[in-house]
């Protein structure tokens, strides 16, 4: 199984601050159509999972562009520009590659 | 509006059975993947099942392989998980998710499985 780690686990963040967040996969996810398989979700409070990037960089519809997602092969990041109160809670990283598609431990973004 | 709704999560011992159902709708349901994605209490998501279009292939998480069966009615935008032989260790929020190209654009609220003696 591909194993996805997060770093740091914990991000207390001051409104208008910029944050980041590494992820990493134990094995490449650049696919053979040239496409590497990288997502990331936010789960916001009592709610599920929703989808932020794919496909590494890629914003899903509605996502405001303060959010920004890049990385190859096998290292990740996830970019706030300036975060705001409504950023909070936990992101996590997901391969989608080979089944188990695996996520990473998760990262919890606090407001300071 | 894409809708994904999940139902049939309940408290129920261990060994025993259980089938929840997803229903889809304001999508072309039969032309996703469609996934089972659980969550602990306070652990992040894990990946469960997944089936194709049509049903005819499906994935499963090795801890669940042999127990769980994932299958789906087209007809009704239903998704199914059948759980068998039910395991303290499977209790965790269950949500149904779409696949768009190896991405879940939309779930569900998710249905709660409690397993408990």
């Amino acid at each position: 199984d591909i194993v996805m780690t997060q770093s740091p686990l914990s991000l207390p963040v001051t409104p208008g601050e910029p944050a980041s967040i590494s992820c990493r996969s134990s094995q490449s996810l650049l696919h053979a159509n040239g496409q590497t398989w990288l997502t990331w979700y936010l789960q916001k409070p009592g709610q599920s999972p929703q989808l932020l990037i794919y496909l590494t960089f890629n914003r899903a519809s509605g996502v405001p562009d303060r959010f920004s997602g890049s990385g190859s092969g096998t290292d990740f990041t996830l970019k706030i520009s300036r975060v705001e109160a409504e950023d909070v809670g936990i992101y996590y990283c997901m391969q989608a590659l080979h089944t188990p598609y695996t996520f990473g431990q998760g990262t919890k973004l606090e407001i300071k | 509006e894409v809708q994904l709704v999940e139902s049939g999560g309940v408290l129920v011992q261990p060994g025993e059975s259980l089938r929840l159902s997803c229903e889809g709708s304001g999508f072309a349901f039969s032309s996703y993947w469609m996934h089972w994605v659980r969550q602990a209490p306070g652990k992040g998501p894990v990946w469960v099942s997944r089936t194709n279009e049509d049903g005819s292939v499906t994935n499963y998480a090795d801890s669940v392989k042999g127990r769980f069966t994932i299958s789906r009615d087209n007809a009704k935008n239903t998704l199914y998980l059948q759980m068998n032989s039910l395991r303290v260790e499977d209790t965790a929020l269950y949500y149904c998710a779409k696949d768009l190209s190896g991405r879940y654009d939309h779930w569900g609220p998710g249905t709660l499985v409690t397993v408990s003696s």
